[in-house]
């Protein structure tokens, strides 16, 4: 079936220290959202990239998705203890589903 | 502007016992709705999704059954509960292929 991966699945980073998380799905996705999910809540939107080889910033965030619309990446630049949580990339998968990644849940050490 | 309501919060459950979750949305028409679960520490799962009332379609077959007796109500139920169902119950809503609005879910603990 169509499946959503994210690598890596844990990361621990000291806070200044960029980070990367990588999304691959099994299908051509016609876009791919962002969210991010702290500790014990629920998980909030970032940003929809829809154009091929697209990137987006939002300040330390940097979003690409990839030229053939079946991956995207993540990018923090000098990670801060508020980035803590997990993130997952998310693409439709038909009209109306929403097929979520596994995640990559990061730990930023002060 | 629109908000989207989910309860309980927290729930404990012995094997066995029926099951009701509850989301409701507000302030949007005819939105998609969804229901996912969560295992602690993993990704999301989709178990259901409505576009429309009465209308709801399956992703994960098991003992949980929704449904969408209003345009803005969406129901998660279980006849009986197993101790694989415990997890983190999230209620999401959609207009077309936008961005998802979540819950603040259901955190639900069969023992």
């Amino acid at each position: 079936g169509q499946q959503v991966m994210q690598i890596p699945q844990y990361q621990h980073v000291q806070e200044g220290e960029d980070f990367t998380t990588y999304c691959n799905s099994s299908t051509t996705l016609s876009n791919i959202q962002w969210y991010k999910q702290r500790p014990g809540g629920h998980p909030v939107f970032l940003i929809q990239l829809v154009k091929s080889g697209e990137v987006k910033k939002q300040k330390r965030l940097t979003f690409q998705f990839g030229e053939a619309k079946k991956n995207s990446s993540l990018h923090i630049t000098a990670t801060q203890t508020t980035d803590v949580g997990t993130y997952f990339c998310a693409g439709p998968m038909g009209t109306y589903k929403y097929i979520f990644g596994t995640g990559t849940r990061l730990k930023v050490l002060a | 502007s629109q908000t989207i309501h989910q309860w309980p919060a927290t729930l404990v459950q012995p094997v066995g016992s029926p099951l009701s979750l509850e989301c409701t949305v507000e302030g949007t028409s005819n939105p998609n709705l969804y229901w996912y679960r969560q295992a602690a520490g993993r990704g999301l799962q989709l178990l259901f999704y409505s576009v429309g009332i009465g209308q709801i379609s399956s992703e994960v077959p098991q003992n949980l059954s929704a449904s969408r007796p209003q345009d803005r109500q969406f129901i998660l139920s279980s006849k009986k509960l197993l101790l694989s169902d415990s997890g983190f119950y999230l209620c999401a809503w959609t207009e077309g292929n936008t961005e998802a609005f979540f819950g603040q879910g259901t955190r639900l603990t069969v023992v």
